[in-house]
């Protein structure tokens, strides 16, 4: 079974703090994702990894950054936190192209909220 | 780059009747198209995708149709039961999913008993 952990279901930072968001999966994925959900916006894709040490940016990857220096975990990082970034971000990890075997499996969810 | 749109953002309907969600895309490329389902307070999971090749795919009471030419898919739930009501997200991607998931927006089902 997969098994897609974040360390944290909720945080509360305040502005200007930088902010660590982990991202753990059990199955040896290759590709992971890190998103944002908003209401009536959807998911949308911050930042995601093919490969250890390995990141391309998604649709709105300003103000975060990324690592991935463990095929199992990846992070993403809010350099100094602002109001806006208050939202819930989820992380997925799937297998690669290949496989056929594509869907992306979804974390809990970290609640992030930025005072 | 991909746009997924998606229609209705809410939607309620009685137990025992069908429901429909509709997406459009705009990249002709784009190949792989899932839906995805979330229950209130939990994460997105998958329940049923379809690849370029294929017009339609059914399983049990939910089916996806695509229609490439129009560049638009629906997700058809039909006998809608109570555990049915959460958030769908339909998605399209370039490359079978190896490529980045574009998102629509979310549809809000609501069955009503």
């Amino acid at each position: 079974d997969v098994k897609v952990t974040q360390s944290s279901r909720y945080l509360v930072k305040r502005t200007g703090e930088k902010v660590f968001l982990e991202c753990v999966q059990d199955m040896d994925h290759e590709n992971m994702f890190w998103y944002r959900q908003d209401p009536g916006l959807g998911l949308r894709l911050i930042y995601f990894s093919y490969d250890v040490k390995m990141k391309e940016k998604g649709d709105i990857p300003e103000g975060y950054s990324v690592s991935r220096e463990k095929k199992e975990r990846f992070s993403l990082i809010l350099e100094s936190a602002s109001t806006n970034q208050t939202s819930m971000y989820l992380c997925a990890s799937s297998l690669p192209n290949p496989t056929l075997q594509e869907t992306q499996y979804f974390g809990p969810g970290t609640r992030l909220l930025v005072l | 780059g991909e746009n997924v749109e998606q229609h209705p953002s809410t939607l309620s309907v009685q137990e025992g009747d069908s429901a429909v969600i509709k997406c459009t895309y705009s990249d002709s490329a784009s190949n792989y198209f899932p839906w995805y389902k979330q229950e209130l307070g939990k994460r997105p999971q998958l329940i049923i995708d379809i690849r370029s090749n294929v017009g339609e795919k059914k399983d049990q009471r939910i089916a996806v149709t695509l229609n490439k030419t129009a560049k638009h898919f629906s997700l058809h739930i039909t006998e809608t039961q109570p555990e049915d009501s959460a958030v769908y997200f339909c998605a399209a991607s370039s490359n079978f999913g190896n490529e980045k998931l574009t998102f629509g927006t979310g549809t809000r089902l609501t069955i009503i008993p």
